[in-house]
């Protein structure tokens, strides 16, 4: 069964500077989607972004990157110029026929 | 519109009552969802549903009842509940369902439905 799994179950950071967030997620399938959400306190689901197992490039969005390791399952989130809007739960996510979530970061902003 | 719309927003049920929730996309998904989520924890996945069929029941109990009527409408029907089936139900939808694994493959979400039952 495919496995997510999030190690850090909080973290702060300096408004302005870079997090990184850890995500790594066992499967024996070659084709499947990562993705990051956010979810802030109105519970509501955001996609931050997403990427595709067979590219190796890696994603990025704005202040927002991955760094994919494939080979290693690993799947970690960077952001940069850390904003007070950034303050949520983030959710790492796998995807084939189901999405399925690693337990969650709570990522906190310090002004 | 990338909107998928839960209603009701706020539910409160007795344990001998039954309700429903409902959840709507126009969005021309064929796969969508029901998570459960409990305060701080992540979503559990409970149903998928694969152009109107069911495709995956997480071995929910029967007292959830999921319902598709259509492509673009998703039910979940509730009855006899227990206080701990207290929680915010998200409904999500996704290009695709099954093994196909196309682009644009993310689920969009509702704002959920927050449950309680007394």
């Amino acid at each position: 069964a495919q496995t997510v799994t999030q190690s850090q179950p909080e973290m702060s950071v300096q408004e302005a500077e870079t997090v990184t967030l850890s995500c790594t997620y066992d499967t024996s399938e070659s084709d499947y989607y990562l993705f990051w959400y956010k979810q802030p306190p109105s519970r509501q689901m955001i996609l931050v972004i997403r990427q595709e197992a067979y590219k190796q490039q890696n994603a990025t969005e704005n202040r927002f990157s991955v760094n994919f390791q494939k080979a290693a399952k690993s799947f970690s989130l960077k952001i940069s110029d850390s904003q007070l809007g950034d303050a949520a739960m983030y959710f790492c996510a796998y995807r084939d026929d189901k999405i399925i979530f690693g337990k969650g970061t709570r990522l906190h902003i310090l002004p | 519109d990338t909107e998928v719309t839960q209603t009701p927003k706020h539910l409160v049920m007795g344990m001998t009552n039954k309700k429903s929730l409902k959840c709507e996309q126009h969005m021309g998904h064929r796969a969508m969802y029901w998570y459960k989520q409990k305060a701080k924890k992540p979503p559990e996945l409970m149903f998928v549903y694969s152009y109107e069929k069911l495709s995956i029941n997480e071995s929910v109990p029967s007292r959830f009842s999921p319902e598709c009527p259509n492509s673009s409408l998703l039910n979940l029907h509730l009855h006899a509940l227990q206080p701990e089936d207290s929680a915010l139900y998200l409904c999500a939808s996704t290009k695709t369902g099954g093994s196909e694994v196309v682009m644009n493959t993310e689920a969009f979400f509702g704002q959920g439905t927050r449950l309680t039952v007394v």
